[in-house]
């Protein structure tokens, strides 16, 4: 079945580096755009960062722009987001999210990594 | 990039139906009908409830449906079931190609 799969989450110290992968399943991952997309405790989501098809065109929330990096493999079916200079404020739940353009919706979501910023 | 404004909570009785807002810009719900909503159980990963405004994806009750009218966009739930109580979270694509989300909605039964 359709699934994604989120992994690299963890404790971090601020200024710290964490990297997070995403593995697609069930699905042809170059057939579609993709996104992550987080959830600090208790708040609302916040959409951070998308990739086109082949990785041409990528954005970012400018609360992680300079940041934050987001990749992708497609031969290995996998999305990735490089994460640099963590603070406390980017403690949250992370998913990876596949954006279909057809319907420019967010419609198939991992079940999250967490990451903690914190010393 | 300025969250989208949803009502913090919003409540209704078994069986009746319930309206929530997504009040946007001329920058994003204005312009485009990208809007799409999600719904989130507790601990759970959100689910896509209704894309382009107004479509519901396969599998999706015809109880929730979506609207806009200028820079607001709005969804329905109606004959309101305990499984509805969740958060809900509009989101649409903007002018800088960017996506931004509503500062969702908690939906309580009475």
């Amino acid at each position: 079945q359709v699934q994604l799969v989120e992994s690299g989450g963890g404790l971090v110290k601020p200024g710290g580096s964490l990297r997070l992968s995403c593995a697609a399943s069930g699905f042809t991952l170059s057939d579609y755009y993709m996104s992550w997309i987080r959830q600090a405790p208790g708040k609302g989501l916040e959409w951070v960062s998308y990739i086109s098809y082949s990785g041409n065109a990528i954005y970012y929330a400018d609360s992680v722009k300079g940041r934050f990096t987001i990749s992708r493999d497609n031969a290995k079916n996998s999305l990735y987001l490089q994460m640099y200079s963590l603070r406390a404020e980017d403690t949250a739940v992370y998913y990876c999210v596949r954006l279909d353009r057809s319907s420019d919706a967010f419609d198939i979501w991992g079940q999250g990594t967490v990451v903690t910023v914190s010393s | 990039q300025s969250a989208l404004t949803q009502p913090a909570s919003v409540s209704g009785s078994p069986g009746q139906s319930i309206t929530i807002s997504c009040s946007g810009s001329s920058s994003d719900v204005g312009v485009y009908d990208y809007v799409s909503w999600y719904q989130q159980h507790p601990g759970k990963a959100p689910k896509l409830i209704i894309y382009h405004v107004a479509n519901r994806p396969s599998g999706v009750s015809n109880r929730f449906s979506g609207s806009k009218s200028g820079n607001t966009a709005s969804l329905t739930i109606s004959g309101l079931q305990a499984e509805d109580e969740a958060d809900y979270y509009c989101t649409s694509y903007t002018t800088s190609s960017l996506y931004v989300f509503g500062t969702g909605t908690k939906v309580t039964l009475l």
